[in-house]
């Protein structure tokens, strides 16, 4: 069964202050991890897609990294409009492109 | 304009009651999917569906039917609303193109089952 685990829950930051949220994976034959935003009340806003270990994308002051057991996002001296909840997602080659969801980190970044 | 619209976006309902969940999107997709929101729980796949002719069980249609009245329609239906159905519900579309898939969503629709 493919597992998605994200860390921390919540974090709390500083405008200014960098950090990283953790996607930790497990999938038997990885076709591509997701990164997705999303805003109370709102629908997941689309962010990033990684397909393979040593990939790393990046927009504004976001970067994803991943490697074969995880995947990290990037937060480069963030604003408040940063905060959001940010969700990993997997999809496992012959799923069907069904994706898991991990629970998401929760993301408050105060002026 | 909106690409992936959702109908209505808010709804109270009683236990037993049927009530329909609508979405409608604007980017020529074939793909399109419903899942559910808990908190804690993370998003949860009900049903998806590739094209007209092609619907598939998610991890927890238990509970819920679809219909994908077109290309651009799919609704989600609660045949007998019970309160545990309470949650916040999204529609997605994707398109694949060269093996790579995106899922859009659409802004959700709250749902309270009393």
């Amino acid at each position: 069964e493919d597992q998605v685990t994200q860390s921390p829950e919540a974090l709390r930051l500083q405008e200014g202050e960098s950090s990283s949220l953790n996607c930790s994976y497990t999938v038997s034959g990885l076709r591509g991890l997701f990164w997705y935003r999303q805003d109370p009340g709102k629908g997941p806003e689309f962010l990033f897609t990684l397909y393979s270990a040593g990939e790393e994308k990046e927009k504004e002051r976001l970067k994803a990294t991943l490697t074969k057991k995880e995947s990290f996002l990037h937060i480069t001296a963030p604003k408040p409009e940063d905060s959001a909840t940010y969700l990993c997602a997997v999809d496992r080659a012959g799923s069907n492109y069904k994706l898991t969801f991990g629970k998401g980190t929760l993301l408050t970044v105060n002026p | 304009d909106a690409d992936v619209t959702q109908t209505p976006r808010n709804r109270i309902t009683k236990t037993g009651k049927r009530i329909m969940l609508e979405c409608s999107q604007t980017k020529g997709h074939d793909r399109m999917y419903w899942y559910r929101q808990d908190p804690g729980l993370g998003l949860r796949l009900i049903y998806y569906s590739f094209d007209v002719k092609d619907i598939n069980k998610g991890e927890i249609s238990d509970g819920y039917s679809v219909s994908r009245q077109a290309q651009a329609k799919f609704s989600l239906s609660l045949e007998s609303a019970i309160p545990n159905q309470t949650a916040l519900y999204f529609c997605a579309t994707s398109d694949l193109y060269q093996g790579e898939e995106t899922q859009y969503f659409g802004p959700g629709t709250r749902l309270l089952v009393l």
